[in-house]
């Protein structure tokens, strides 16, 4: 079956770039029938949708956090990949990637990653 | 703050019939789908659409939805189900994702 799973830095600085890839396996991420979410939780707090990339390379972003974020989807090796920039210690959560299905008013994040957590600190 | 408002917390006596909702002027146009989180794991899909179960996921999960609320009911609650349920949908631009506040069900 499909699985997720999340990679990258523990522990990023405050000001400066976290990425974070996310690497699927048992699915390929160039199907049409889903789009590809990051997802974070702060500790002891609710989900926060990050943005999602479809296989063609299209983004959208939560308008909260626009500036800062890019999304990217690597085909070939069946993976994508977030990059936050300019963080700071409110960015510290538990950041997801997961599968976004979508068929015409149904959306529903199908399969998650299990999840890991950055901490922004110096 | 988010556009789809859910109660913090509901409690139910074990074996009965609880219901978790989740407000947002965006379910008048889309479906809610509906996640259970327990603790230092991922959340899991529930319920999504109209009321589809993912494979897996036991038949005393439900969900519906009536104007600008959707809900999530759990009939016959059992002591593992005391965890976190978060919905999702659009937002009221239609245009992103956002989840609801998030309910703490307490299995009595």
């Amino acid at each position: 079956q499909v699985q997720l799973q999340e990679s990258g830095p523990g522990l990023v600085k405050p000001s400066e770039t976290l990425s974070l890839t996310c690497t699927v396996s048992g699915g390929s991420v160039s199907s049409g029938s889903y789009y590809w979410s990051w997802i974070r939780q702060p500790p002891g707090k609710g989900l926060e949708w990050i943005g999602y990339i479809y296989y063609s390379g299209s983004t959208n972003y939560n308008p909260s956090l626009k500036s800062r974020v890019t999304i990217s989807i690597d085909t070939s090796n069946n993976r994508l990949s977030l990059k936050l920039s300019s963080v700071t210690a409110a960015d510290t959560a538990v950041y997801y990637c997961a599968r976004d299905l979508v068929r015409g008013v149904i959306y529903a994040f199908d399969i998650w990653g299990q999840g890991t957590m950055v901490t922004v600190s110096s | 703050s988010s556009e789809l408002t859910q109660d913090p917390a509901v409690s139910v006596a074990l074996g009965q019939t609880v219901r978790i909702t989740c407000q947002g002027d965006s379910l008048r146009n889309y479906y809610a789908s509906w996640y259970q989180q327990k603790p230092g794991q991922a959340p899991v899909l529930v319920i999504y659409g109209k009321n589809d179960r993912p494979s897996g996921i036991p038949d005393r999960f439900s969900g519906s939805s009536s104007g600008n609320t959707a809900s999530l009911t759990i009939t016959g609650a059992q002591a593992e189900d005391e965890v976190d349920y978060y919905c999702s949908s659009r937002d009221s631009s239609g245009n992103h994702r956002v989840f609801g506040t998030g309910t703490k069900v307490t299995v009595l």
